[in-house]
C-alpha cells in the first residue's frame, strides 16, 4: 500500500518568482515511480514531471524540477520563473511496480497554486 | 490526435437510475483505469484493466462495474447510483502497466456526475 501526503493545501507566489510544492510519500515497495500532475480550471489532468525511484538524478522539465530525497521519502516540485498559466491544482502521485504497476496511481490531496501578477 | 475521450462530460441523474460513462482511447493502450476525484481527497482508483477481458478492483470499487470487451473501450457502469457517487470521474490509459516509459497515464477530460 502507498500513501501520498501534500501538507500545503494552498500556496501563493508572485509572477516570475520560484515556488516549491512539498510532497511526502510512504511505500513498502522497493521499485516505484513518482509524478506531479497539474489540474488547471479546465479539470484536465496534465503530467508535469515523473521520477523513477531507482534514478538518483532529479528529473527536470524546462522550468519544473524535483528534489527527490529517497531516504526521507520526499518529492518536492520546484517551479522557476512562475507564470500565470501555472496557476492550477497540483497533485503528487506514486505508482508501485509490484504487480506490474497494475494498482495505478496513488494521489495526494493536492496543492492549489495561486500566481499573483 | 492521440487522446482519451469520455462521454458524457456532464450528467445529472436520480438515485437508482442505471447509467454508463464511456471511455475510449485511440492509442492502442493495454492499461486503462477509472478514478474519482472528490474535494479534499484527491483522486482515487475505482477499477483498472491490464488488457482485454482482464479487470480488477481499485481502492473504491463499491457501487461500480466495468467491462473491457475491446482494447479501446472501458465503460464505467453505475447499476444503481446513489448521491455519494456524485463526483468528478476520470478515465486514464497507458501503453502498459508498469514498464517505463510506456506506463505514463494519459487522462480523459473528466465527467462531472451529480446524483440527486
Amino acid at each position: 500500500a502507498q500513501t501520498v501526503t501534500q501538507s500545503q493545501p494552498e500556496m501563493s507566489v508572485q509572477e516570475a518568482e520560484t515556488v516549491t510544492l512539498s510532497c511526502t510519500y510512504d511505500t513498502s515497495e522497493s521499485d516505484y515511480y513518482l509524478f506531479w500532475y497539474k489540474q488547471p480550471p479546465s479539470r484536465q489532468m496534465i503530467l508535469v514531471i515523473r521520477q523513477e525511484a531507482y534514478k538518483q538524478q532529479n528529473a527536470t522539465e524546462n522550468r519544473f524540477s524535483v528534489n527527490f530525497q529517497k531516504a526521507a521519502k520526499s518529492f518536492s516540485l520546484k517551479i522557476s520563473d512562475s507564470q500565470l498559466g501555472d496557476a492550477a491544482m497540483y497533485f503528487c502521485a506514486s505508482m508501485g511496480l509490484a504487480g506490474g504497476g497494475a494498482d495505478g496511481l496513488t494521489f495526494g490531496k493536492g496543492t492549489h497554486l495561486i500566481i499573483q501578477p | 490526435e492521440a487522446q482519451v475521450t469520455q462521454n458524457p462530460r456532464y450528467l445529472i441523474t436520480v438515485t437508482g437510475k442505471k447509467l454508463t460513462v464511456t471511455c475510449s482511447q485511440n492509442m492502442n493502450h493495454e492499461y486503462m483505469s477509472w478514478y474519482r476525484q472528490d474535494p479534499g481527497l484527491g483522486l482515487r482508483q475505482i477499477y483498472y484493466s491490464m488488457n482485454v477481458e482482464v479487470t480488477d478492483k481499485g481502492d473504491v470499487p463499491e457501487g461500480y462495474k466495468v467491462s473491457r470487451k475491446e482494447k479501446r473501450n472501458f465503460p464505467l457502469i453505475l447499476e444503481s447510483p446513489s448521491p455519494n457517487q456524485t463526483s468528478l470521474y476520470f478515465c486514464a490509459s497507458s501503453l502498459s502497466g508498469g514498464t517505463p516509459p510506456t506506463d505514463t497515464q494519459y487522462f480523459g477530460p473528466g465527467t462531472r456526475l451529480t446524483v440527486l
